[in-house]
Order: structure tokens, then C-alpha cells, then sequence
């Protein structure tokens, strides 16, 4: 059963990086498409996005000029950079992967989601 | 972007009721809809799948429907620790988008 596993700087201050990483136990980083999320109070869940270790990458047009996504398959991780951070940016941050089968995998779902790693943008 | 609207957005119940959340989507989603459960503190969890597909290890007194361009999550019959938000989640198109939620208490 794969497992997820965020980890972040808990604290950054306004137009610095924000870094997070996820870290896949249980099974293999290939093969799956993998998600960003975060959640904060004021905006609820917002999907980032996604990338696939083929290296298609989809992102969400309103953050996609500040994003990049890096994988390391020898370590079975991948990571999330977020450049010129502000307040809005504060909120915790999920990685997920798709559910997988027959079908395209958008048909699936979200079937494993890390517990989440809080990030907090302050001075 | 694909704005997904879920009512109500809290709703109190009790243990044994049955229960309706309805997610309307103002454009067409095919039937790319995932529900969602999130306790405090935790991530969510999926529930559903493709509108009406029960995620494996789910009771199945959760169940989705849909007619035309609303989709409805039923708990048939409420238990304890189905006490959460629910919230639900359009994968059809790019951004990949959620409802705002809907907070279901006692």
C-alpha cells in the first residue's frame, strides 16, 4: 500500500521559496501521476498540479508562472518549489496520487493522500 | 475555471438519518466527479469516484448519483463517525477544481 509523506520549512518569509517534499513508501514513483494540493482557510482546497515521472506536468494557470516540480526516483521522492511567496500563500500542503486501473486516470480519483506539512509565510 | 457549488454548506443531523449534499457544476464534467471526507487535522479522503463508483474499503452507505449537471452524495444512514466535511471534486478539465465544502454535524 503506498504511502505519502510531506515535509517542509514550516516557515518562509514573503518573496523567498517555498520548498516542500513528498516522500513515496510502499511502492514505486513510476508510472503514476502525482498531485499538489494545499488548503487554507480563506481558499479551500486548491489543486496546484500534477505531473507524471514521463515528465508531463499540468499546473494551475493561476500559480503556474511560480511553480516547479522536481522528481529524485533514487530517493523515491519529488518536490514542489513555490518562488515569491506571500501571505496568500500560507496553507497547508498535500501531496496525492491519482487512483490507477483501466481507465484514464482522471476517472479515479485521489486515492492516497500524505497528511499534510503546514507552511506558514511570515516575516 | 470549472466552479463547483455545493449546498448546503453545513448541515446538522443526527445518527441514523439519511443525508443529501448536492454539487452543481456550471459547466459539463462528464461524470469525473470525486467525493471527498476530511476530518480536522487530517487529509481527505476519497469517498467516491467517477460520480458513482465507491472507493474501495468505503461503507456502502455512501453512495453518489447524478442528473444532469447536479451531483448528490447520500449517507444512507448516519453514523458517529461520519460526522466531517465532505467536499466534492471535478477532475473532467485543467485547473482541477473542489467545492467549497459542506460541514455535516450533530
Amino acid at each position: 500500500q503506498v504511502q505519502l509523506q510531506e515535509s517542509g520549512p514550516g516557515l518562509v518569509k514573503p518573496s523567498e521559496t517555498l520548498s516542500v517534499t513528498c516522500t513515496v513508501s510502499g511502492g514505486s514513483i513510476t508510472n503514476y501521476y502525482w498531485n499538489w494540493i494545499r488548503q487554507s482557510a480563506g481558499k479551500g482546497l486548491e489543486w496546484i498540479g500534477r505531473f507524471h515521472t514521463s515528465g508531463t506536468t499540468t499546473f494551475n494557470p493561476s500559480l503556474k508562472s511560480r511553480v516547479t516540480v522536481s522528481l529524485d526516483t533514487s530517493k523515491n521522492q519529488f518536490s514542489l518549489k513555490l518562488s515569491s511567496v506571500t501571505a496568500a500563500d500560507t496553507a497547508v500542503y498535500y501531496c496525492a496520487k491519482y487512483g490507477s486501473g483501466t481507465y484514464p486516470y482522471y476517472y479515479y480519483g485521489m486515492d492516497v493522500w500524505g497528511q499534510g506539512t503546514t507552511v506558514t509565510v511570515s516575516s | 475555471d470549472i466552479q463547483l457549488t455545493q449546498s448546503p454548506s453545513s448541515l446538522s443531523a443526527s445518527v441514523g438519518d439519511r443525508v443529501t449534499i448536492t454539487c452543481r457544476a456550471s459547466q459539463g464534467i462528464s461524470r469525473y466527479l470525486a467525493w471527498y471526507q476530511q476530518k480536522p487535522g487530517k487529509a481527505p479522503k476519497l469517498l467516491i469516484y467517477a460520480t458513482s463508483t465507491l472507493q474501495s474499503g468505503v461503507p456502502s452507505r455512501f453512495s453518489g448519483s447524478e442528473s444532469g449537471a447536479e451531483f448528490t452524495l447520500t449517507i444512507s444512514s448516519l453514523q458517529p463517525e461520519d460526522f466531517a466535511t465532505y467536499y466534492c471534486q471535478q477532475l473532467n478539465s485543467s485547473p482541477i477544481t473542489f467545492g467549497q465544502g459542506t460541514r455535516l454535524e450533530i
